[in-house]
């Protein structure tokens, strides 16, 4: 099976715009969450979708949003861009929870 | 925030001996324990899972034990090679929780 991808792979923006990452999950993998990976906070979770329903949130402010389409592919949106949200962004899949997460290659948001 | 084995010290290991990283995880619920590693540029890569009713488990060249008692997390490495150099992540899945946390990593360096 085709692993996790996320599109785009690389990313700059400036303060106060907005963002929209994709991932595409592995195949049959109805569980898909989103991570943000800074050297300073390591892997923080940001939320989880199963079936298009969000089931799990973390510690993020609203500007951080997702969703999931009915084929599973998610993604993740970040409005009003600040220098702090500047990340890898990591989307993991699995086939249900309490099962293990593949990640994909992560989107690299750099925010000026 | 949560969080799971806050520190991350580096571990250097010259090629061929046994690598053992440690992880101290905080939630005595916790049922479902994931090692990854991550290489850099690259997203975490499964490596192993161990559920609470185990106390070890072995795949191929690495071993995971668990110690419910203290909440400590281990993994081993046999026979280390160069392409193990990398960050390693343990996480932990809380059926109450139900979300994954991941600790900081630890970061391995394989000395020729």
């Amino acid at each position: 099976k085709a692993g996790v991808t996320q599109t785009p792979r690389y990313l700059i923006k400036t303060r106060g715009q907005q963002v929209t990452l994709s991932c595409s999950p592995i195949s049959g993998h109805r569980s898909v969450s989103w991570y943000q990976q800074t050297p300073g906070q390591g892997l923080q979770f940001l939320f989880e979708y199963f079936s298009e329903t969000q089931r799990n949130k973390g510690n993020f402010p609203g500007r951080f949003s997702g969703r999931q389409f009915s084929n599973s592919r998610s993604e993740m949106n970040v409005s009003t861009l600040e220098l702090g949200d500047s990340a890898l962004y990591l989307c993991a899949s699995s086939d249900r929870l309490a099962e293990p997460q593949y990640f994909g290659p992560g989107t690299r948001l750099l925010v000026l | 925030g949560e969080s799971v084995g806050l520190h991350l010290p580096t571990l250097s290991v010259q090629e061929g001996d046994n690598s053992i990283i440690n992880c101290a995880y905080s939630n005595s619920a916790s049922d479902y324990f994931i090692w990854y590693k991550q290489e850099s540029g690259k997203g975490p890569q499964f490596i192993i899972d161990i559920r609470s009713n185990m106390d070890k488990r072995q795949g191929q060249r690495v071993t995971v034990l668990l110690n419910k008692t203290v909440k400590h997390l281990s993994l081993q490495i046999a026979a280390t090679q160069p392409g193990d150099s990398a960050v390693y992540f343990c996480a932990e899945f809380g059926s109450g929780t139900y979300k994954y946390i991941f600790g900081t990593g630890t970061r391995l360096k394989v000395l020729a």
